[in-house]
């Protein structure tokens, strides 16, 4: 079974402040992808990032990257200089993408780490 | 392109009762998923739809049912509702070509 733990609940840092989300997950799959989302108040889970389990190469994508471990089965994110927009619900996830690879239709999520971002 | 689409965006029900979600997809999206967020359980995978077919299903009970009509438009229904199931369902559709998942803003279900 699948699994994904993101050990911090909540996290409170002050504008400009860099931050780190932490991500651990679980899976027997060889062929993987995990996943960054926010959750702002209206509700809808809106799509960061993604890394494939065969890459290992970490990125960054504006104020956002990465750290991609396999050998310790981590997925971090960072949000460099954060902003008040930036508060929210951040949200882990990781898919196997069953169904002969043709979608990402079953994901499991991480518990979720609160972000406020004070001005 | 239009976004995943939910209806209605808040319910209430009453215990006892029956419920039905829809979820309009992403144009060209056959895959639809489900998930149920509580503040307790966090957010838990339901069912995915693909092509009219039911291809995962998570761990809840049989009260929980979905179909795929055609046009790739779901719903799910909720029978004999309970308390606890009182949650934000949340529909996702996808396709291979994006490489993720796109989610509605839910269906907020109260049961009372």
């Amino acid at each position: 079974a699948q699994k994904v733990t993101q050990a911090q609940t909540e996290i409170s840092v002050v504008e400009k402040e860099d931050v780190t989300l932490d991500c651990v997950y679980e899976t027997r799959d060889t062929t993987y992808y995990l996943f960054w989302y926010k959750q702002p108040p209206s509700g809808e889970l809106v799509f960061l990032i993604r890394r494939n389990s065969f890459d290992e190469q970490n990125e960054i994508s504006g104020r956002y990257s990465w750290n991609f471990q396999k050998s310790t089965s981590s997925f971090n994110f960072t949000i460099t200089a954060s902003q008040v927009v930036d508060s929210a619900v951040y949200f882990c996830a990781l898919s196997d993408k069953g169904g002969g690879g043709t979608s990402y239709g079953k994901l499991t999520f991480g518990q979720g780490t609160i972000l406020t971002v004070h001005p | 392109k239009a976004g995943v689409t939910q209806t209605p965006r808040y319910l209430i029900k009453t215990r006892g009762q029956q419920v039905t979600l829809s979820c309009s997809p992403i144009s060209g999206h056959r895959s639809v998923s489900w998930y149920q967020q509580t503040p307790g359980q966090g957010l838990q995978f339901l069912f995915e739809y693909f092509s009219e077919t039911q291809r995962n299903k998570g761990n809840f009970p049989g009260r929980f049912s979905g179909r795929q009509f055609s046009n790739s438009r779901s719903e799910m229904n909720v029978s004999t509702l309970e308390l606890g199931d009182s949650a934000l369902y949340l529909c996702a559709s996808s396709t291979n070509r994006e490489g993720y998942a796109f989610f509605g803003q839910g269906t907020r279900l109260t049961v009372v």
